[in-house]
C-alpha cells in the first residue's frame, strides 16, 4: 500500500534555531515529492518539488533532500522565524502510466517556533 | 490573480441539512480538486475534474456527497443529508495540465455539523 509517513508529529524550537523534518514513503512507482507548508486556517502552499534524479532543492531558508534509494526525504529549516510556525506536509506523487498521477499525503509535522 | 476562491469560509449546520460548498479555480487551470482535511485522517482527495469532467470520484465517502463543475470557473460540493462526521475543512485546489505543475489550494471551508 502506498504510504507517506512523517516524523516527528510535532516539534517546538526556539527562534533562530535550525530543524529537520523527516518523510519516509513507500509509494511506487514514484514520480515526484513535494513539501507543502500549511499555516493555521489556510490551504497548503508548495515549498519545493523534487523528481527521482534530484537530491537537493532549496527555497530560501528551506532545503529539501531526497534519497530515492532509501525512499526518504527531509526538509531542513535554517535560522527559524516565528512565521515558520505551521504544519509541513510531505506529498508523494505516484507514476501510474495512462492515468492520473495520485498524490499521497503525509499526516504532517506541526512546527511551533517560540521567541 | 486572486487565487482559488472558496465560499463560505465557515459553515455551521444541523444534522440532516443540505450543505453546498463553492469553488472558483484559478483562471486557465484545467484541473480542479476537492479535498477534505481532519485531524484524524489528514488530507484526503474526494474527487477531481479535468476540463469540467469528473475523472475520479473514488474518494467520495458515500452517496450523500456529490460534486459538479458546470463550467471552467465554478464547482460545487454538496452534502445531503449532512452528518456530524462530515465536520472537517474542505479544500478546493486547481492546477494546469503539466505533471509538475503545482496545485494551488483555496483557503478552505470549515464545516461544522451539529
Amino acid at each position: 500500500k502506498n504510504q507517506v509517513e512523517q516524523s516527528p508529529q510535532s516539534l517546538i524550537i526556539l527562534e533562530g534555531k535550525n530543524c529537520t523534518l523527516q518523510c519516509n514513503y513507500t509509494v511506487s512507482p514514484f514520480s515526484n515529492l513535494r513539501w507543502y507548508k500549511q499555516d493555521t486556517g489556510r490551504g497548503p502552499v508548495s515549498l519545493t518539488i523534487m523528481t527521482f534524479s534530484e537530491n537537493t532543492k532549496s527555497n530560501g531558508r528551506y532545503t529539501a533532500t531526497l534519497d530515492a534509494d532509501t525512499k526518504q526525504s527531509s526538509l531542513h529549516i535554517t535560522a527559524s522565524q516565528l512565521s515558520d510556525s505551521a504544519s509541513y506536509i510531505c506529498v508523494v506523487t505516484d507514476d501510474v502510466s495512462g492515468g492520473y498521477n495520485k498524490l499521497i499525503f503525509g499526516a504532517g509535522t506541526r512546527l511551533a517556533v517560540h521567541p | 490573480d486572486a487565487g482559488v476562491i472558496q465560499s463560505p469560509r465557515h459553515e455551521v449546520t444541523e444534522m440532516g441539512q443540505e450543505v453546498t460548498l463553492r469553488c472558483k479555480p484559478i483562471s486557465g487551470h484545467d484541473y480542479l480538486f476537492w479535498y477534505r482535511q481532519t485531524m484524524m485522517r489528514g488530507l484526503e482527495l474526494l474527487i477531481y475534474f479535468n476540463n469540467n469532467v469528473p475523472i475520479d470520484d473514488s474518494g467520495m465517502p458515500e452517496d450523500r456527497f456529490s460534486a459538479k463543475m458546470p463550467n471552467a470557473s465554478f464547482s460545487t460540493l454538496k452534502i445531503q443529508p449532512s452528518e456530524p462526521r462530515d465536520s472537517a475543512v474542505y479544500f478546493c485546489a486547481s492546477r494546469r495540465s503539466g505533471w509538475a505543475d503545482t496545485q494551488y489550494f483555496g483557503p478552505g471551508t470549515r464545516l461544522t455539523v451539529l
